[in-house]
């Protein structure tokens, strides 16, 4: 267990709002990463952070925005969220390069109705 | 492009029945092979990173081999604590410092008593 706690774990929204999830973790480890796990696609990542204030775009980036202002703590925004973007959300923390494990959280459900 | 599959999407066994899952792979560099378990309603969890051809690792029932191009992994008299999703994963040599990793779609495992 990698100390990873995402909130909230179920939410419910309606088209057009802003959502923000939350992942925090404990073990100070240096990359976090967002993916979403959707039927037919298995987990495709979406943005990742290799340090604070440090980010990437991964391969599903588009209408995700994310944040991370302190190792710990790393956000995903959906500006405006749309049905397309109903799905369970993972959030991973990696120690660093050589210890190249990612570790998971529990997943978001978000359901945009 | 990066890609992994695969195969099958579901396997039925009985208990001690044993088998093998197969997860193919393209990468131009391996720099990694990872495959996770995943209960319903969970996070992926880690079993084994395999990092070149000829690599293999054991856990209980489980054992993971690598070749160049795939990798199995074989259940051995598996029984209904087994039954889970196992994903597998790579992370190509040009991704080292990021950690970014490619999933492929699961196979999901139902191992009746």
């Amino acid at each position: 267990d990698a100390g990873i706690t995402q909130s909230p774990r179920h939410k419910v929204t309606e088209t057009g709002t802003p959502v923000t999830l939350r992942c925090h973790q404990t073990e100070n480890h240096r990359y976090m990463y967002w993916y979403r796990q959707d039927p037919g696609h298995g987990l495709r990542l979406i943005h990742y952070s290799y340090g604070v204030k440090d980010t990437d775009k991964g391969e599903v980036s588009d209408g995700y925005s994310v944040s991370r202002s302190k190792t710990e703590d790393f956000l995903l925004t959906l500006e405006s969220a749309t049905s397309s973007q109903t799905s369970v959300y993972f959030c991973a923390t990696q120690p660093g390069v050589a210890k190249n494990i990612q570790y998971f959280g529990a997943g978001t459900r978000l359901s945009v109705l | 492009e990066d890609q992994v599959t695969q195969s099958p999407e579901a396997l039925r066994l009985q208990e001690g029945e044993s088998s093998s899952l197969n997860c193919s792979y393209t990468v131009s560099g391996l720099r990694g092979l990872f495959w996770y378990r995943q209960d319903p309603g969970k996070g992926p969890e880690f079993l084994f990173t395999l990092y070149s051809a000829g690599e293999e690792k054991e856990k209980e029932r489980l054992k993971a081999t690598l070749t160049k191009k795939e990798s199995f992994l074989h259940i051995t008299a598996p029984k209904p604590e087994d039954s889970a999703t196992y994903l597998c994963a790579v992370q190509d040599s040009s991704s080292s410092n990021t950690g970014k990793l490619i999933f492929g779609q699961g196979t999901t495992l139902q191992v009746k008593p």
